[in-house]
């Protein structure tokens, strides 16, 4: 299957500051990329859609310019976590597309802690 | 809105039972539906895909099927192992034809398998 890697996979911060976490695509071209969140014993919830080239999109709830997407190339997309607080902690998994529609694939997840 | 639960929430057997995990979707007009795999603080290993068209899938000790006009969905693992211990997750597209790759998932069966 598809491999896709998020890095880092953990990622401790202070409140206020941001943090970027990278998932890329290392076998094969994602268009669309997703991007979920994970709190402890609760199941994933999409936060929003990233579109290579274009803007992303957010489902309902999900702060835009809390949640910074950008989507440069077919093989990365980057979510920014500004001013970062607390209770931003959580766990933050992204998947890609392969071929549509297709399979979705998943990276390892990157642990957020926001002290 | 495509709502998915997974009953039962937890289960525990001896190591070498067969044992089936259910799902049931909302939303029937669906194109696939996925089963994923994840251990503890890790990311999503994809088990299973089911086409619509499709009524089970088969892969080694697991086997999936997908049943669309009842909305429901069964994993169903033989001989259990100890290493099949983890999280069993599954997902089906989100309301709406165009929302490729947007996923609801259930709550999980946590699984434990013990010797």
């Amino acid at each position: 299957g598809a491999v896709v890697s998020q890095h880092p996979s953990w990622v401790i911060c202070k409140s206020g500051t941001s943090v970027k976490i990278e998932c890329r695509s290392l076998d094969f071209q994602a268009t669309t990329m997703f991007w979920y969140r994970q709190f402890p014993k609760q199941s994933l919830m999409l936060m929003a859609t990233s579109n290579e080239g274009s803007k992303a999109t957010y489902e309902q709830g999900v702060e835009k310019d809390k949640f910074l997407i950008n989507h440069a190339s077919l093989t990365l997309s980057t979510l920014t976590v500004t001013s970062a607080h607390p209770e931003d902690s959580s766990f933050y998994i992204c998947s890609a597309r392969w071929r549509s529609p297709g399979e979705l694939f998943f990276g390892e997840g990157s642990r957020l802690t926001v002290l | 809105k495509q709502e998915v639960t997974q009953i039962p929430a937890a289960l525990s057997v001896p190591e070498g039972e067969n044992l089936v995990l259910n799902c049931s979707f909302t939303d029937s007009a669906i194109y696939n539906l996925q089963w994923f795999r994840q251990d503890p603080g890790k990311g999503l290993t994809s088990l299973l895909l089911i086409q619509s068209s499709q009524r089970e899938q088969t892969s080694g000790r697991l086997n999936a099927s997908l049943d669309k006009s009842s909305g429901r969905s069964t994993l169903y693992i033989a001989a259990s192992q100890p290493g099949d211990s983890a999280t069993y997750l599954c997902a089906a597209p989100n309301a709406g034809g165009t929302s490729y790759g947007k996923l609801t998932f259930g709550q999980g069966t946590i699984l434990t398998v013990h010797p």
